[in-house]
């Protein structure tokens, strides 16, 4: 089945780092992009960053640079998106989505369920 | 950053009815503009791709059209299952914006 499994919600105190994983299946998962967005409680979509599998290149929202570190492990296709620093703007939903090219138009077709990330003293 | 801007932010309709949403970007686009829609707890699920293509699996009472900096999406009879939030969003540059979305409602 294709699909990306994201750990589960975390609970973070102000100035720590949150890390979530997007574990991929059914796929290549070297062959696509993942892409990192977030989503704070009834709001839109934020695009924070993609990671290329292949060879670990990345690039970030000039937003969150400095802030944010995507990075990957080939041998369990899995990707991670850690954020430092945290404050209580960045409580949100975070999701990682497959970056694919249909007919040359770049698209998010496979998305994972979501992590719920809380920032809370 | 590309700016995009949804219309309206929300509307009420029945099963049945035709409904329309814009999206205008702050600059052209091409036909690089994609359509999600998002039920309450889920992820968003891709619809149309490339302004006007529908994404495999996508019903098609759903179409797209529009290209440069204007766009719709447009339901043609609306089920009970499309009563959700949609989203436009670019692929043209980085970074990539949404729409901050148009809530679609049972009236």
């Amino acid at each position: 089945q294709v699909q990306l499994v994201q750990s589960g919600a975390e609970v973070k105190t102000p100035g720590a780092s949150a890390k979530v994983s997007c574990k991929a299946s059914g796929y290549s998962f070297n062959v696509y992009y993942i892409h990192w967005m977030r989503q704070a409680p009834g709001q839109g979509l934020e695009w924070m960053g993609w990671i290329v599998p292949n060879n670990g290149g990345t690039k970030y929202a000039q937003k969150f640079e400095g802030r944010v570190t995507m990075t990957r492990d080939t041998s369990i296709n899995t990707a991670y998106m850690e954020l430092s620093r945290l404050s209580a703007d960045d409580a949100a939903v975070y999701y990682c989505a497959r970056g694919i090219l249909l007919s040359g138009f770049g698209a998010f077709d496979l998305w994972g369920q979501g992590t719920a990330v809380t920032v809370s003293s | 950053d590309i700016q995009m801007t949804q219309s309206p932010s929300s509307l009420s309709a029945s099963v049945g009815d035709r409904v329309t949403i814009t999206c205008r970007a702050s600059q052209s686009v091409t036909s690089k503009l994609n359509w999600y829609q998002q039920k309450p707890g889920k992820a968003p699920n891709l619809l149309i791709y490339g302004a006007s293509s529908l994404q495999r699996g996508v019903p098609t009472r759903f179409s797209g059209s529009g290209s440069g900096t204007f766009f719709t999406l447009t339901i043609t009879s609306l089920q009970s299952e499309d009563f959700a939030t949609y989203y436009c969003q670019q692929s043209f540059s980085l970074p990539r914006t949404f729409g901050q979305g148009t809530k679609v409602e049972m009236k």
